[in-house]
């Protein structure tokens, strides 16, 4: 299983960006980088998701490396709804998802 | 609008007692997932029907168990739980298994007394 690996947790001020990093050394070349948020006591909620170009949507952008080797979540202006557990997942061809550890976001008001 | 149910939301259950955990869709997906959540964990995935094909993954214990009887509902069955079993469990799903979006329900928290 390809690994993901993210800081535990992180801050952020209110209305300010945020970049949030993941490794993924051992990506294939058919892997998916997806990222997904938690809130508490909820299921996860999709973010975005790109394969080799950077990705934009109304949530959020990926900023994908070159080497695929690791990414980079970002918020542009974080609210305090933003405040939540950020899973970044690698999926292949089978499309099952194994989480890593998460980054837990907070933001300061 | 719900498009992933999970029912109850809060379930308790005794140790070593069966207990049912069940997930509908309205999304007309192919693929449905059970992931296992403990508490302060990141989900780990139990198992996925790729519409009535059963796949686990080798380190689920086999006190889990799912049954899919069409393509709405899906089952999670623990055939006696432990107190190691207590987590949140989640259901989601996807159009395809092919690097889709998975679409998660609330989780049912499951509590074994």
């Amino acid at each position: 299983d390809a690994k993901t690996t993210q800081p535990n947790s992180m801050e952020s001020n209110e209305e300010e960006p945020v970049h949030l990093p993941c490794n993924h050394s051992t990506i294939s070349g058919t892997d998916y980088i997806h990222w997904y948020r938690q809130l508490p006591s909820q299921g996860p909620e999709y973010v975005i998701h790109g394969l080799t170009s950077n990705v934009n949507n109304r949530m959020a952008s990926l900023a994908i490396a070159e080497d695929r080797k690791s990414s980079t979540l970002i918020l542009h202006r974080a609210t305090l709804r933003d405040a939540a557990v950020y899973y970044c997942i690698l999926s292949s061809t089978g499309n099952q998802f194994y989480f890593g550890t998460g980054t837990s976001l907070t933001v300061i008001p | 609008d719900a498009m992933v149910i999970q029912n109850p939301r809060y379930q308790v259950t005794q140790f070593g007692k069966p207990v049912t955990l069940s997930c509908s869709q309205t999304l007309n997906h192919n693929v449905m997932y059970w992931y296992q959540q403990k508490s302060s964990q990141a989900p780990k995935l139990l198992f996925h029907y790729y519409d009535k094909d059963f796949n686990n993954e080798a380190d689920t214990p086999d006190n889990f168990q799912s049954r899919r009887p069409n393509t709405s509902f899906c089952f999670l069955d623990i055939r006696s739980p432990g107190l190691g079993d207590a987590a949140m469990y989640l259901c989601a799903t996807s159009r395809d298994g092919q690097q889709e979006t998975q679409y998660f329900g609330p989780g049912t928290r499951l509590l074994v007394l």
